[in-house]
């Protein structure tokens, strides 16, 4: 069964440092999202995609995020320059050509944390 | 009042009881509805969509009112590898954002 893959599952950076969080869609998904979960609290939306522009973006998703496909499979989340309470489980996702119903399915997500 | 909320929880049950987990949300322009349940620091998974004459999938059953803005989910005979925390989820618009509410944990004992 296809599935949403995150690479690293794991990153520690400093305060300050750049990171970025790759994703490789389901290959015939059309539509991205970024979304973050601060341990103990719930999900939320940071991002969508769709023909290589954003779609919609919450007020977390300031100047200091990005993000980008830069080919035919990648699609990566990047912070310029990190701060403590970015901290928390990245998970990417994608959803396919039936809009209307979205179901969007879920990466195993990158746990960054920010020392 | 939140944009999604769901019971608080935890949820405590034996084996082969039938659980229900209610969620209300505000926006009544929303168009899609899901439950996933989510694993202890994993991903969410779909659970399943929520259509509006309600659906089942074997021991699972979501219903939809529109006019009270409320979604229900019941799990019929739990078992063990139900225990989980399952998330009411709302897509508010075409843009496809999901909105999550806080999730209500479910823990099956033998």
């Amino acid at each position: 069964e296809p599935e949403v893959t995150q690479t690293p599952s794991h990153q520690v950076t400093q305060m300050g440092q750049e990171v970025i969080l790759r994703c490789v869609p389901i290959s015939n998904h059309l539509y991205f999202y970024w979304y973050r979960q601060i341990l103990g609290q719930k999900v939320e939306f940071l991002v969508s995609f769709y023909n290589n522009e954003i779609s919609e973006k919450s007020e977390i998703f300031d100047d200091q995020f990005s993000v980008e496909r830069p080919d035919g499979s990648n699609f990566t989340l990047k912070i310029r320059s990190t701060k403590l309470e970015d901290s928390a489980m990245y998970f990417c996702a994608s959803s396919g050509v039936d809009r209307g119903l979205n179901e969007q399915y879920f990466g195993p997500g990158t746990r960054l944390t920010v020392t | 009042r939140k944009e999604v909320e769901q019971d608080p929880g935890p949820f405590n049950v034996p084996e082969g009881a039938t659980v229900a987990f209610n969620c209300t949300y505000s926006n009544s322009a929303s168009q899609s509805f899901f439950w996933y349940r989510q694993d202890c620091r994993k991903e969410p998974k779909l659970l399943m969509s929520v259509y509006s004459s309600g659906n089942e999938d074997g021991r699972f059953t979501a219903q939809l009112n529109r006019a009270s803005q409320y979604i229900s989910l019941l799990i019929r005979d739990s078992k063990l590898s139900d225990s989980a925390t399952y998330l009411c989820v709302v897509n508010g618009n075409q843009g496809g954002k999901l909105i999550f509410g806080q999730g209500t944990e479910l823990s099956v004992k033998p």
